[in-house]
């Protein structure tokens, strides 16, 4: 079945550090993949986006992702974490419906919680 | 740029009751997705349009749920009889449709109902 899986629903990191924050997709065909991040009571923002071409994709406020097919991963990284970086990451995917159109699917979500 | 705006921003009701939210896309974007999202979950699908037709509904959207975009611009999604449930953040979105599946998402606030 096609889907979308984040796998830690918590990464506590200090400031400062590398983050890592993990993704993992299972579809048939080309993956379109997100990253979206939520802070309290607010909707989402757009972080960055795979569709096709470099596999190292650089989006908002210092963010990357790296797109690994064989791996069939799409992990957000920062090389230097904020505090204000703490809030909700979501990882997407365009999935195709029986209906013929392109759905966004996203998985549960990550906590990201920065220690001063 | 004005954003995705969704009014009301909180709803309290009482169960049985109907409520209808509203959504305002970016004002050049033909496509328009409302989602729901509990507490601990990422956003489930529920519905999208493409100007003022509606092309996909999730199975979530039960015969209680009406969502029309009559002119191709705002949006109203109806709960009737709410039940304690359908208590969530129902979130709006809107897109600038170009290939399926590629397009960015841009998020409305969301609107938080608790039916009690």
């Amino acid at each position: 079945a096609q889907s979308v899986a984040q796998p830690e629903d918590q990464v506590n990191v200090a400031e400062g550090n590398p983050l890592t924050v993990k993704c993992t997709y299972s579809v048939s065909g080309n993956p379109y993949l997100f990253w979206y991040v939520q802070y309290p009571n607010r909707g989402l923002q757009f972080l960055l986006k795979y569709i096709t071409g470099d596999n190292l994709v650089k989006g908002s406020y210092g963010f990357e992702a790296e797109f690994n097919k064989s791996q069939t991963s799409f992990h957000l990284k920062k090389p230097s974490a904020l505090v204000s970086d703490s809030a909700l990451y979501f990882c997407a995917v365009s999935l195709l419906s029986s209906g013929g159109s392109y759905i966004p699917t996203f998985g549960r979500g990550t906590s990201l919680i920065v220690h001063p | 740029d004005t954003g995705v705006s969704q009014d009301p921003r909180h709803k309290i009701t009482k169960r049985g009751q109907n409520v209808t939210f509203r959504c305002d896309p970016i004002s050049e974007h033909n496509r328009l997705y409302w989602y729901r999202q509990t507490l601990g979950q990422g956003p489930e699908f529920l519905t999208y349009f493409q100007n003022e037709a509606q092309l996909e509904k999730s199975r979530l959207l039960s015969d209680r749920f009406s969502a029309e975009r009559p002119k191709g611009s705002f949006s109203t999604l109806e709960i009737q009889r709410t039940e304690q449930g359908d208590s969530a953040m129902y979130l709006c979105a809107s897109s600038l449709g170009s290939t399926g599946g590629q397009e960015t998402q841009y998020f409305g606030p969301g609107t938080r109902l608790l039916v009690l």
